[in-house]
């Protein structure tokens, strides 16, 4: 069974222009979730999807938005980029979204903003 | 408010001897997840171990083990006979579901680093 897939793994923006990355995970899987590294603030949670749906939504400026498609696909989106958006950005994937389903993380996409 | 601490940034253990990564959870929830990652330095996020809230035993995946005390609210991961591939950063987190919802909650990280 193939894992959660990210593309691309790694982009190169400037400031001010905006990005879109993508996940697919794992077949049948259709709880979509994703989330920012930094060294600074560590691991935070971006929006989880669900069917199609924004399930939840974690504290980042409306820059940061994601839909889900009805493959369970999802895309995330930031427009006018910061310095400070420069993250690893990590997808995870489970079943469903109740609490006792593992999460299943991509590879990642590193965003560097210059 | 929901929070995981993971008190040790960092730790050194010699190869083939057991290491113990704490982790305190916070929640007022009576239904929750506990969770533990490994992050290589490539980046991915490799699960390891999951705890349930209700569940009765202490959860083990071959070399790992879970240490669930729920009432010190304390889910210590317990790597036996440690191996150079475990030199990364392993992460606890809680995932929880008073809405509904499937977030995770991350602790900040303890770096493992196995001598040999």
């Amino acid at each position: 069974k193939a894992g959660v897939t990210q593309t691309p793994r790694y982009l190169i923006k400037t400031r001010g222009q905006q990005v879109t990355l993508s996940c697919s995970p794992i077949s049948g899987h259709r709880s979509v979730s994703w989330y920012q590294q930094t060294p600074g603030q560590g691991l935070q949670f971006l929006f989880e999807y669900f069917s199609e749906t924004q399930r939840n939504k974690g504290n980042f400026p409306g820059r940061f938005s994601g839909r889900q498609f009805s493959n369970s696909r999802s895309e995330m989106n930031v427009s006018t980029l910061e310095l400070g958006d420069s993250a690893l950005y990590l997808c995870a994937s489970s079943y469903t979204d109740r609490s006792y389903n593992e999460q299943f993380f991509g590879p990642g996409t590193r965003l560097t903003v210059l | 408010a929901q929070k995981i601490t993971q008190t040790q940034p960092g730790m050194f253990v010699q190869e083939k001897e057991a290491v113990t990564l704490d982790c305190t959870y916070d929640t007022s929830d009576p239904s929750y997840g506990l969770f533990w990652y490994k992050q290589p330095s490539s980046g991915e996020m490799i699960f390891l171990i999951y705890q349930g809230s209700y569940d009765q035993q202490n959860a083990t995946e071959g070399r790992y083990s879970l240490n669930f005390q729920k009432a010190r609210k304390s889910a210590n991961l317990v790597i036996s006979a440690s191996q150079l591939g475990d030199s990364a950063m392993y992460f606890c987190a809680m995932r929880d579901s008073p809405s509904n919802t499937g977030k995770l909650i991350f602790g900040q990280g303890t770096t493992l680093q196995v001598k040999p």
